[in-house]
């Protein structure tokens, strides 16, 4: 079966810090690859999604990055931090027009 | 444009009373739907989905929802709810000429003992 890890589970952070969050995913080969993030109190924000190795698309602009080393494997990073960084970030992936499968996701504090 | 709507951001109901989540989207001929729930500090996890078929679909923890192509709508329903159902809901689509699915702004479900 599949299944996707994400890590850590909480991360604190100051402002000016790199970041670098991992997710990889295990039984499934070619996985579509996602990266969100959700504001307190407020929905999903679509960051960055990758359809194959290398190939990421950027939603929106911002200081953050993602990189597809591998397959199975996600990254997202930044070189300095932003207070605004805060949130809760998920990782997901899915094949074709089927479900997106979500990792437990990272806390980020930015203090 | 394509979009996903969640008309009701909080939705506060009794234990053991019936409850709606309502959901629209834009038109468009062929569309996938899912409804997905959030408990606190966790990932999202797949509660039910259209793809095809019969247009009342069951999902897990007792929930359903009607597929209604006419109304563009995806309501999600339970006949009695349970504290333990107290979680966040997202509507969510894919429409067939894209490859990204679209969340609505969720649904935040609070049960009162």
């Amino acid at each position: 079966s599949q299944t996707i890890h994400q890590w850590p589970a909480t991360l604190v952070q100051p402002v000016g810090s790199p970041l670098s969050l991992e997710c990889t995913v295990e039984g499934t080969s070619n996985p579509n690859l996602y990266w969100y993030r959700q504001a307190a109190g407020r929905g999903l924000q679509l960051l960055f999604y990758s359809v194959g190795i290398g190939q990421i698309s950027s939603e929106v602009p911002q200081n953050l990055s993602a990189s597809r080393p591998q397959d199975r494997q996600f990254i997202l990073s930044s070189k300095k931090l932003l207070l605004s960084d805060s949130g809760f970030y998920l990782c997901a992936w899915s094949t074709a027009n089927q479900p997106q499968h979500f990792g437990d996701g990272t806390r980020l504090s930015i203090l | 444009a394509q979009s996903v709507t969640q008309l009701d951001s909080q939705v506060p109901v009794f234990e053991e009373a019936p409850v709606e989540l309502r959901c629209n989207y834009s038109s468009s001929v062929s569309v996938y739907l899912f409804w997905y729930v959030q408990y606190p500090n966790q990932g999202l996890q797949l509660l039910l989905k259209y793809l095809s078929g019969s247009t009342l679909v069951k999902g897990i923890n007792g929930f359903e929802a009607e597929f209604n192509k006419s109304q563009t709508s995806f309501h999600l329903r339970k006949p009695s709810v349970h504290i333990s159902d107290t979680a966040e809901y997202f509507c969510a689509v894919v429409y067939s000429s894209a490859s990204k699915i679209i969340f609505g702004s969720g649904t935040r479900l609070s049960i009162r003992p």
